[in-house]
């Protein structure tokens, strides 16, 4: 069964309008959970680390004010993009790994449209 | 940063057929992981390889760190075996780094 769970799974927004996505381990606690995005036909690219009780990391040329990342928990994050344009559609996936064993696990993913 | 890039870009081949995909890597990697990401974007794990060789049914993967590269074989393709293939790798930490990926179409 799933491991990580993401949800939801699909969401359109209006332009403007902000929209969260949930990242859930679902039997481990993870202390750091990591933000992906994928644009159509290309290859996932590494947005954020999120860190359970602590600040985000974000990588080079994420803006930090337009995706918002939450760890409040040690079984969840979210993500939650603000201001949303149609350039912020794409798929947007999480990933985690449990401390014993190496293989890291990913959720679902999000497909986010913005009309 | 780490560059890793995947061989062929694209596939087709008839049902029953085998393939080999390639992912070169250009510095030395802690971890190594082959994923299959289906029609729904969902990213599925194949093996987790770092290094040498392990199999998983018709799926086989061998990886040799110190040339830099990985090999996915598929044996007696089929249909549901299309979808998008990548390697991933880091350093140590969780943070990956995904390959261009090889898109697979098999046609029945």
């Amino acid at each position: 069964g799933a491991v990580v769970s993401q949800h939801p799974s699909r969401v359109i927004c209006k332009s403007g309008t902000s929209v969260k996505i949930e990242c859930r381990s679902l039997d481990f606690q993870a202390t750091t959970m990591f933000w992906y995005r994928q644009f159509p036909k290309q290859s996932l690219m590494l947005m954020a680390t999120s860190n359970e009780g602590s600040k985000a990391t974000y990588e080079q040329g994420v803006e930090k004010d337009k995706f918002l990342i939450n760890h409040a928990s040690l079984t969840l994050s979210t993500l939650t993009v603000t201001s949303a344009h149609p350039e912020d559609s794409s798929f947007y996936i999480c990933s985690s790994r449990p401390s014993s064993g190496n293989t890291i696990y990913f959720g679902e993913g999000s497909w986010l449209t913005v009309v | 940063g780490i560059q890793v890039e995947q061989s062929p870009p694209d596939l087709i081949l008839q049902e029953g057929a085998n393939s080999t995909l390639r992912c070169n890597f250009s510095d030395s990697v802690n971890n190594l992981q082959w994923f299959h990401q289906n029609p729904w974007g969902q990213l599925i794990n194949l093996f987790y390889i770092p290094s040498g060789t392990k199999q998983n049914g018709r799926l086989s993967a061998t990886t040799v760190a110190t040339e830099r590269y990985s090999l996915l074989y598929i044996s007696s393709s089929q249909t549901t075996d299309s979808g998008v293939y990548f390697c991933a790798v880091n350093f140590g930490n969780e943070k990956l780094t995904f390959g261009t990926g090889t898109r697979l179409t098999i046609i029945p």
